[in-house]
């Protein structure tokens, strides 16, 4: 069946220019998340949604990063006014999981941005 | 401090060879405990979890030791195909995942 998917694949943006990166979890996979992989970095948590409510966004470097998920499936990471430091691999992650214990987390196949 | 640290590498062995990765990890109310596998320019895919009593899988080996911290992977028989980056990860409470630096591992004919 049909995996994560995240468009675009590949984002260069000026720097101060607002991005808006698309995440299309597993059909039915109830909590998504969002990591921020830099170079020569494991990926990090940046925010958790259970269905519609984002449950977690303690990973959100700034208040330039917003997230949404308003019907409980495909999300939206938002990054306004992009910063050098903001380039990198943005992955999306989807599970079955309904808190508790840990179901497998499927990655998509990342949006590489890079800030100029 | 990293809440998982692992070596970096880059570990370059010949095919054939056997070689151990191990991580540590800092928060003891860890619950659960992976190798991920992340090709060049791929997303990170689940090699496999790792439990206490040690579990194989194939070629594969991980074991923990909840009182040290502590996680390894042992690849034996390495193919060329293994060459990747290894990813130690833990997770609290079916949440996010904490993922280490990665290992890279290059095996050459």
């Amino acid at each position: 069946g049909a995996g994560v998917s995240q468009s675009p694949r590949y984002k260069v943006a000026k720097r101060g220019q607002d991005v808006a990166l698309r995440c299309d979890p597993i059909s039915g996979h109830v909590s998504l998340f969002w990591y921020q992989q830099a170079l020569g970095q494991g990926p990090e948590f940046l925010t958790y949604f259970q269905n519609e409510a984002q449950l977690d966004k303690s990973g959100l470097p700034s208040d330039r990063f917003f997230a949404e998920r308003p019907e409980g499936s495909v999300s939206t990471l938002k990054i306004q006014r992009t910063q050098q430091e903001d380039s990198a691999v943005y992955l999306c992650a989807s599970s079955s999981t309904n808190g508790g214990h840990y179901n497998e987390q499927f990655f998509g196949p990342g949006t590489r941005l890079t800030v100029l | 401090r990293k809440e998982v640290e692992q070596d970096p590498g880059p570990f370059n062995v010949p095919e054939g060879a056997t070689v151990a990765f191990n991580c540590t990890y800092s928060n003891s109310a860890s619950q659960s405990f992976f190798w991920y596998r992340q090709d060049c320019r791929k997303e990170p895919k689940l090699l496999m979890s790792v439990y206490s009593s040690g579990n194989e899988d194939g070629r594969f080996t991980a074991q923990l030791n909840r009182a040290s911290q502590y996680i390894s992977l042992l690849i034996r028989d390495s193919k060329l195909s293994d060459s990747a980056t290894y990813l130690c990860v833990v997770n609290q409470a079916g949440t996010a995942l904490i993922f280490g630096k990665g290992t890279t591992l290059s095996v050459s004919s």
